[in-house]
C-alpha cells in the first residue's frame, strides 16, 4: 500500500523560513488533494491546509501549502516559537478499497 | 460555537469491545461526515474510518474493517465508533473529527474533538 514520507524533524530560527516535504509512492497520490495538520503537545491535530493549498478561516498566511506531482510541501515564513509542533500531511490512495493515509509526521523545532 | 466532545477515558481488557461517542455541536450534523483518527502513544495518526452524517454511508479502512462499527444518532448529533476485539496495540488516543462534506470520505477535517483515551491492558 502507498505511504506518505516526511522527514521525521525540521528546525529554523525565529523569522526564517521552514519548508516540510511530502511524497508519496504511488502515482494515484499525486490526483488527490493534499491536507496539512498541526499538532500542538498534548492537543488535538488542526487543519492548517487543505486542497493542497488553501488555508482555513484563521489561519496565518506565514503557512502555505503547495503540491507537484506525487510531492507536497508545506513552508512556514516568519517562524514563531508557537510554530513548534507536529505536523502531519494527508491524502487519499485509492487502492485497498479506498483509505486516508497520514505522512509519519515531522517534528518542527524551533531554535 | 462549533465544537465537538468525546466521550471519556476508558479501560478495557484485551478481548473485549469499546464504543466511544462524539457529540457534534453548532453546525449542521448532516450536511458533513464524521471521520475517525487514533494516535498510539508516542506515534503518528492512523485513520480509522468515515461515515457520512447525511446517509450514514460508512469506508473502513481493510486493517479494521472486520472489527469497526461507525454509527449516528442525528436525533443527537452523536457519531459513534465501536472496535472489537480489542488488543494492546489498540491502545490510543481516538479522535473524531468533521470532515467537510457528507459525502466523500477523503475530505480534510476541519473541527476536532478533544481525544478518548483508550486503553488495553490485562
Amino acid at each position: 500500500h502507498s505511504v506518505l514520507t516526511q522527514p521525521p524533524s525540521a528546525s529554523g530560527t525565529p523569522g526564517q523560513t521552514v519548508t516540510i516535504s511530502c511524497s508519496g509512492l504511488s502515482s494515484k497520490i499525486g490526483s488527490h488533494a493534499v491536507n496539512w495538520y498541526q499538532q500542538l503537545p498534548g492537543t488535538a491535530p488542526k487543519l492548517l491546509i487543505y486542497s493542497d493549498n488553501q488555508r482555513p478561516s484563521g489561519v496565518p498566511d506565514r503557512f502555505s501549502g503547495s503540491k507537484s506531482g506525487a510531492s507536497a510541501s508545506l513552508a512556514i515564513s516568519g517562524l514563531q516559537s508557537e510554530d513548534e509542533a507536529d505536523y502531519y500531511c494527508a491524502s487519499w490512495d485509492d487502492s485497498l478499497n479506498g483509505h486516508v493515509i497520514f505522512g509519519g509526521g515531522t517534528k518542527l523545532t524551533v531554535l | 460555537q462549533v465544537q465537538l466532545v468525546q466521550s471519556g477515558p476508558e479501560v478495557k481488557k484485551p478481548g473485549a469491545s469499546v464504543k466511544v461517542s462524539c457529540k457534534a455541536s453548532g453546525y449542521t450534523f448532516n450536511a458533513y461526515g464524521v471521520t475517525w483518527v487514533r494516535q498510539a502513544p508516542g506515534q503518528g495518526l492512523e485513520w480509522m474510518g468515515w461515515i457520512s452524517g447525511h446517509n450514514g454511508n460508512t469506508n473502513y479502512p481493510r486493517k479494521v474493517q472486520d472489527r469497526v462499527t461507525m454509527t449516528t444518532d442525528t436525533s443527537t448529533s452523536t457519531a459513534y465508533m465501536e472496535l472489537r476485539s480489542l488488543t494492546s496495540d489498540d491502545t490510543a488516543v481516538y479522535y473524531c473529527a468533521r470532515a467537510l462534506g457528507w459525502d466523500l470520505p477523503q475530505e480534510a477535517f476541519d473541527i476536532w474533538g478533544q481525544g478518548t483515551m483508550v486503553t488495553v491492558s490485562s
